[in-house]
């Protein structure tokens, strides 16, 4: 049962054009969501998230836009650069009770290829 | 400099002997946790710590054991139960109350 879902592998963006990354989850309960970008043989880092009270977070050149009624959500990066090219993972965490129980739920991945 | 180690970077082992992954944090958080990557696939939860002495079970614990004896580490025992072992094993640490994780660099294993 996946609960996060990112049905897009692979993507192909040319330097400097918008990239757009989705991701789809099925558990209302979450409430925060996350994107992690990861390059081969390394572990993830932290790029940017968002609170289900929110529907926009903006850093930089990324933005992370929430739809709770479609359970989705969607990373984009303007303009997108060489050196974006990575496999991204977003994850979701719910809270049980008013304690957060530190748990993610990650989705496959997409790997975004920026061509120069 | 704060951080996550992990070690060793690539492991190679025989099938039917245990082994364990290190994991240590300097960042003072509270919370741990060991995921197992497979190709293609995303993130799975294995088991994680939100303080010293206790830890849960995660989606995939069978044939995985750890311990919390101390905050700054949080070891992953790989045990002949595992059927397949072979992966990419990353650790990360949290505040207990915050939702952000920081990942070591992983580790690969390799059973034969």
């Amino acid at each position: 049962d996946q609960q996060v879902k990112q049905n897009s592998p692979s993507l192909s963006v040319q330097e400097g054009r918008i990239s757009i990354l989705n991701c789809d989850y099925t558990n209302s309960m979450f409430d925060y969501f996350l994107w992690y970008k990861k390059y081969p043989a390394e572990g993830p880092t932290f790029l940017i998230s968002i609170s289900s009270i929110k529907d926009k977070n903006e850093d930089g050149r990324f933005t992370v836009f929430l739809n709770k009624s479609a359970k989705h959500l969607s990373l984009h990066i303007v303009p997108s650069q060489p050196g974006d090219s990575a496999v991204y993972f977003c994850a979701a965490s719910a809270r049980v009770g008013s304690s957060n129980t530190g748990k993610l739920i990650f989705g496959q991945g997409t790997t975004l290829q920026v061509k120069p | 400099d704060g951080g996550i180690t992990q070690s060793p970077k690539y492991l190679f082992r025989k099938e039917g002997q245990n082994v364990t992954l290190s994991c240590e944090q300097n960042l003072n958080h509270d919370a741990m946790y060991w995921y197992r990557q497979d190709p293609g696939q995303g993130l799975r939860l294995i088991y994680y710590s939100q303080i010293v002495n206790d830890f849960q079970k995660g989606d995939i614990a069978e044939g995985y054991s750890v311990s919390r004896e101390k905050k700054e580490s949080f070891p992953l025992t790989v045990t002949s139960a595992q059927k397949n072992p072979t992966a990419f094993y990353l650790c990360a640490s949290s505040t207990r109350q915050g939702y952000e994780q920081y990942f070591g660099p992983g580790t690969r294993l390799t059973v034969t």
